[in-house]
């Protein structure tokens, strides 16, 4: 079955960019769509966005300005760029499939998930 | 923008039913999700289109979502389905979750 995998530096200083790989295995990329979703320490769940396999994109208007997702349908990958981070970026950052083909389903395969730190 | 609301917390006996609701605006005019997240594990979909299970998801999670308010009931609620329940929706330009019930099973 499908399997996700985020990948990435574990700390970010802050003012910089954090850049995170979700590795996908077991199915295609080319379908779908494919989620960023990240869980600051002892808080809920915040959606930062998806992309399609097309390569649009989607983006939670309060990040929107700092968020970039691509896709690389060629190394079934797909990737989350966060500028100009705070100590507020820091979190559990989740990769996640869409279920069927929509966004507004549900998200049905999640990675481990990674932990980022940012530090001053 | 978009608000999902949770009771921050809800307790239920063993083998009792236990229901969670989230509530926002004209939510039963969007579809909703659930997912159950268990401490230092990745969520889990429960619920999604409002009241489907996905494949392995047991019986006894069932959906509903009507005028304001989706509901994830278990019925016969056992030790392990103690976790983090959180509901999701997608309201025009963003996916939004509540802010998450404990599900306490004493």
């Amino acid at each position: 079955q499908v399997q996700l995998q985020e990948s990435g530096p574990g700390l970010v200083k802050s003012s910089e960019t954090l850049a995170l790989t979700c590795t996908v295995s077991g199915g295609s990329i080319s379908s779908r769509y494919w989620n960023w979703i990240r869980q600051p320490p002892g808080r809920g769940l915040e959606w930062i966005g998806y992309v399609f396999y097309s390569g649009s994109t989607y983006y939670n208007p309060s990040l929107k300005s700092r968020v970039t997702i691509s896709i690389d349908t060629s190394k079934n990958q797909f990737s989350l760029r966060l500028s100009s981070v705070t100590a507020a970026d820091t979190a559990v950052y989740y990769c996640a499939r869409d279920i069927g083909d929509t966004y507004y389903y549900g998200m049905d395969v999640w990675g481990q998930g990674t932990t980022v730190i940012v530090s001053s | 923008s978009y608000e999902l609301t949770q009771p921050p917390s809800v307790s239920v006996s063993p083998g009792q039913a236990a229901s969670i609701t989230c509530s926002g605006d004209k939510l039963g005019d969007k579809y909703s999700c659930w997912y159950q997240q268990k401490p230092g594990q990745s969520p889990v979909l429960v619920i999604y289109q409002d009241t489907k299970r996905p494949s392995g998801i047991p019986e006894r999670f069932s959906g509903s979502n009507s005028g304001n308010t989706a509901t994830l009931t278990i019925s016969g609620t056992q030790a392990m389905d103690e976790a983090d329940y959180y509901c999701q929706a997608w309201d025009s330009s963003t996916k939004v979750f509540g802010g998450g019930t404990k599900l306490t099973v004493l």
